[in-house]
């Protein structure tokens, strides 16, 4: 079962910040993040596993809450690069299957 | 290293014809994947492979089969092409489970 994403899009100007969350109905293991830029193959942001760790990559990091089987992606002070449809893919305790969300679009403008 | 090599990037077949889609890896990845990717819809795991000689089904697995004869390749066999399966397909690998996914370039298909 694919985790829910949301929002579906967000539009930031440079420098703004937004928060991306995702949700599944099984216990879990492990969150990813991945982004796509249009035309491309995802590529690997970071992997947070149980016990609630929050990691950062550059001003992108993510939480996880294992008890709600919740994760946020946080973008902070945004940059053109940013752009693109961020996923979660998440893997459950019992399962070896990474499944993913719709996806999030962020455009971030000048 | 090429990391993850897909081929034919776009392929065009009419209904009822059958292709395999190839996927290799050079990384010496034990785990390896096929999603399909829809609009709106994200990426939705197709077949995956924990190993040669071991697959298993993931969401959506109706249309096709895979098989892992040896560790760095994972093709993909479209059986009878339906329309419904024009899709991009993206071909995934990692060291294991719980690790960062690398992906190859995909693969466009369009079925007339």
């Amino acid at each position: 079962q694919q985790p829910v994403q949301s929002p579906q899009a967000v539009i930031l100007r440079e420098g703004e910040d937004a928060v991306i969350n995702c949700s599944s109905s099984k216990a879990l293991y492990s969150v990813h993040w991945y982004r796509q830029k249009h035309g491309e193959a995802p590529v690997f942001l970071m992997i947070l596993l149980k016990g609630g760790e929050q990691k950062g990559h550059d001003k992108i990091s993510a939480s996880f809450n294992e008890k709600k089987q919740q994760s946020s992606l946080y973008l902070t002070a945004s940059q053109l690069s940013y752009s693109g449809t961020y996923f979660c893919g998440t893997e459950p305790f019992n399962d070896y299957k990474l499944s993913f969300g719709a996806g999030t679009t962020v455009t971030v403008r000048a | 290293n090429a990391g993850v090599t897909q081929t034919p990037k776009f392929q065009v077949l009419k209904t009822g014809q059958s292709m395999t889609l190839q996927c290799a890896q050079d990384m010496n990845h034990e785990y390896m994947s096929w999603y399909r990717q829809d609009p709106g819809m994200g990426l939705r795991l197709i077949h995956y492979s924990v190993g040669a000689g071991i697959t298993d089904q993931g969401e959506v697995p109706n249309g096709y089969n895979v098989s892992r004869s040896t560790t760095e390749d994972f093709p993909l066999r479209l059986l009878s092409a339906a329309p419904s399966q024009t899709s991009v397909y993206f071909c995934a690998s990692s060291p294991g489970f719980r690790q960062p996914q690398h992906f190859g370039d995909g693969t466009r298909l369009s079925i007339l």
